[in-house]
């Protein structure tokens, strides 16, 4: 069974910092990866898809990595600003067989201090 | 952003009555997810459709249904609700499904609160 696992839980730094989270998942049999943001009591907002194939996507100020046969995956989020301040996810799409879905992480809760 | 309401966006209910969620898309995507998220678990399937008529069980399926009569529409029903089923439940749809390319577009969300 499909595992995913965020790293750190939470965290706080000052605005216009460089910062890392970090994935991984158990199974390197996935289709592709996906990074969300979640605001509170909201939906989620889909940030960043990487193909199995790829190796990092890129959107604004955002970067997403995936190196699949280590079963890892980080996002970069360069000069953070206090609206960057949510909880993020990521999700692995699976292509081992069995339900189709999205295996997700618990997320990382981050706050950027103004 | 995704065409996609879900309703009702909050109930509070008692134990042992029916309830039924919809989620109702304008993508015309065929594949439609039903997801609850709880503290300590993050985001789980339910179920899925891949299809009218098309459905198939997730991780977390005991105790609810679906049905989908229209491309547009996916139903989740609890048959008899109990206080673990207290819970936001979460719609998505995609274009294709497990090997397909794109991304899964979320609903708002229903925050059930079983009593």
């Amino acid at each position: 069974k499909q595992e995913v696992t965020q790293i750190p839980a939470a965290l706080s730094v000052p605005e216009g910092e460089n910062l890392v989270l970090n994935c991984s998942f158990t199974d390197s049999a996935i289709y592709n990866l996906q990074w969300f943001r979640q605001d509170p009591g909201k939906g989620l907002t889909s940030l960043l898809l990487i193909q199995s194939s790829q190796r990092e996507q890129t959107s604004g100020r955002l970067n997403a990595s995936l190196d699949k046969s280590s079963g890892r995956s980080t996002l970069y989020i360069a000069a953070s600003q206090p609206g960057d301040s949510a909880t993020y996810l990521c999700a692995v799409r699976d292509s081992g067989g069995g339900a189709d879905g999205l295996t997700f992480g618990k997320g990382t809760h981050l706050i950027i201090q103004p | 952003d995704a065409g996609i309401t879900q309703s009702p966006r909050h109930k509070v209910t008692e134990t042992g009555t029916p309830v039924t969620l919809r989620c109702h898309q304008t993508e015309n995507h065929r594949y439609m997810y039903w997801y609850r998220q709880d503290p300590g678990h993050g985001l789980r399937l339910i179920h899925y459709s891949y299809g009218v008529k098309d459905t198939d069980k997730g991780e977390v399926s005991d105790g609810y249904s679906v049905s989908r009569s229209k491309t547009e529409d996916f139903l989740l029903t609890l048959e008899s609700a109990t206080s673990s089923q207290t819970s936001v439940y979460f719609c998505a749809i995609s274009e294709s499904g497990a090997a397909g390319t794109d991304t899964q577009y979320f609903g708002p969300g229903t925050r059930l609160t079983v009593l």
